[in-house]
């Protein structure tokens, strides 16, 4: 089992829908779980960060953690055509050696 | 309020000749940490640096490939006598101390090896 796994997409959906993007990973041990933007040719910005489980909120955006399950999301709401991009979890330890999923490549259509 | 550093943005070396990739942290941040991202796949740590330290290497390849954090200066990465399959974007981030997890990443240099 892979240690962090991320459906790649493509996902395309309509401007102003609610997206959910979700990983799965398989070390109990993480406490860290990070949710990145990559657009092309670009660095990963920072997007969501939470410690241990539970909801976050950010604007239009909600990162909730499982631990129970070892299942990540991300969620958007009223989706923008600018939000098209691709989106990293990374769940990681305590030493910034964050693991990360392949990317789910999002697509909103205006 | 600069970001994290990186250049080149892209180079271009033949195989055998050797690749130098340099990073400044973000001001304040005194951890470094370096990533490949190869085509198609994940970003793939490599190693965590502190001013003249070297924390973390687990997933930097043993051979060709060595990294610095000098006391002065910024972060180098250095692959020696390059092949294709180091062709990839390499990616640093930095963090403050006692941050957690919260690293923030560069733009990135895209190395192309012919």
């Amino acid at each position: 089992q892979k240690e962090v796994e991320q459906d790649p997409g493509p996902l395309s959906v309509p401007e102003g829908a609610i997206v959910s993007l979700n990983c799965t990973y398989s070390n109990s041990a993480f406490q860290y779980f990070m949710w990145y933007r990559q657009y092309s040719r670009k660095g990963p910005e920072l997007l969501m960060y939470t410690y241990s489980s539970g909801n976050k909120e950010d604007g239009r955006f909600t990162a909730q953690v499982d631990k129970s399950s070892k299942y990540i999301s991300l969620f958007i709401r009223d989706s923008q055509p600018s939000d098209s991009a691709t989106y990293l979890c990374a769940p990681g330890g305590s030493q910034g050696n964050l693991i990360f999923g392949k990317g789910t490549k999002l697509s909103v259509k205006p | 309020n600069a970001g994290v550093m990186q250049n080149p943005r892209h180079l271009v070396r033949r195989r055998g000749q050797e690749a130098r990739l340099r990073c400044s942290p973000m001001k304040g941040h005194s951890h470094v940490y370096w990533y490949r991202q190869l085509p198609e796949e994940g970003l793939k740590f490599m190693v965590y640096l502190q001013k003249e330290n070297i924390i973390d290497e687990s997933g930097m390849p043993k051979e060709r490939f060595s990294a610095e954090f000098p006391k002065e200066g910024p972060s180098i990465l250095r692959i020696q006598q390059v092949v294709r399959g180091d062709s990839a974007a390499y990616f640093c981030a930095s963090s403050p101390r006692d941050s957690g997890n919260t690293i923030y990443f560069g733009e990135g240099s895209w190395l192309t090896v012919v």
